[in-house]
């Protein structure tokens, strides 16, 4: 069964913090996502990667970095974080092509 | 622009009961359409995908869905809800070609006893 890792369940910060957010795969998956889901909203692609050091801007990139130096790790950086990115956050990864993808089971951040 | 669409923001259907869940998306071609599932406090779970062929698909934990082309429609079914069916409900569509999937709002489904 395919993995997806990410590194808090739960996590507390206050604005103006840099945050980070990690995501461990263990499926030699090409890509990688990062999600944000708000009530009502569904989820929304912040920023995704389809191969190391490769990476493109979602729908929501605003006030958010990535990183991926190696395939199976792909971080989400909150450069200063705001109370407006309190949320649910979501990493998953698929091979190329059609293939679904995988989710982790999510961290969930608030800023105060 | 490609959308899908949820009508229902929640649904509740007593045990036992069939359910049919609502989605529609915009887009020109046919896209590649799932199905997708998410407990309280968990990540999302795939329950089917259409790519071709068969329009009636099967799943995993006896949900199917159907693709209707003439109405851009990919809804869930089954024949008899369980109580630990109980969860919120996406769909998705990941346009040909890209990488992009695009996520409906969600239903959440609740069971009655």
């Amino acid at each position: 069964d395919v993995k997806v890792t990410q590194s808090s369940r739960y996590l507390v910060k206050r604005t103006g913090e840099k945050v980070f957010l990690e995501c461990v795969q263990d499926m030699d998956h090409e890509n990688m996502f990062w999600y944000r889901q708000d009530p009502g909203l569904g989820l929304r692609l912040i920023y995704f990667s389809y191969d190391v050091k490769m990476k493109e801007k979602g729908d929501i990139p605003e006030g958010y970095s990535v990183s991926r130096e190696k395939k199976e790790r792909f971080s989400l950086i909150l450069e200063s974080a705001s109370t407006n990115q309190t949320s649910m956050y979501l990493c998953a990864s698929s091979f190329q092509g059609n293939q679904p993808q995988h989710f982790g089971d999510g961290t969930r951040l608030s800023i105060l | 622009a490609q959308s899908v669409t949820q009508p229902d923001i929640h649904i509740t259907v007593s045990e036992g009961a069939s359910l049919e869940l609502r989605c529609n998306y915009s887009y020109g071609a046919t896209p590649y359409l799932f199905w997708y599932v998410q407990s309280p406090g968990q990540g999302l779970q795939l329950l089917l995908k259409y790519f071709s062929g068969d329009t009636l698909v099967q799943g995993i934990k006896g949900f199917e869905a159907e693709f209707k082309r003439s109405q851009s429609s990919f809804n869930l079914r089954k024949p008899s809800v369980h109580w630990s069916d109980a969860a919120e409900y996406f769909c998705a569509v990941r346009l040909t070609g890209g990488f992009k999937t695009i996520f409906g709002a969600g239903t959440r489904l609740f069971v009655k006893a």
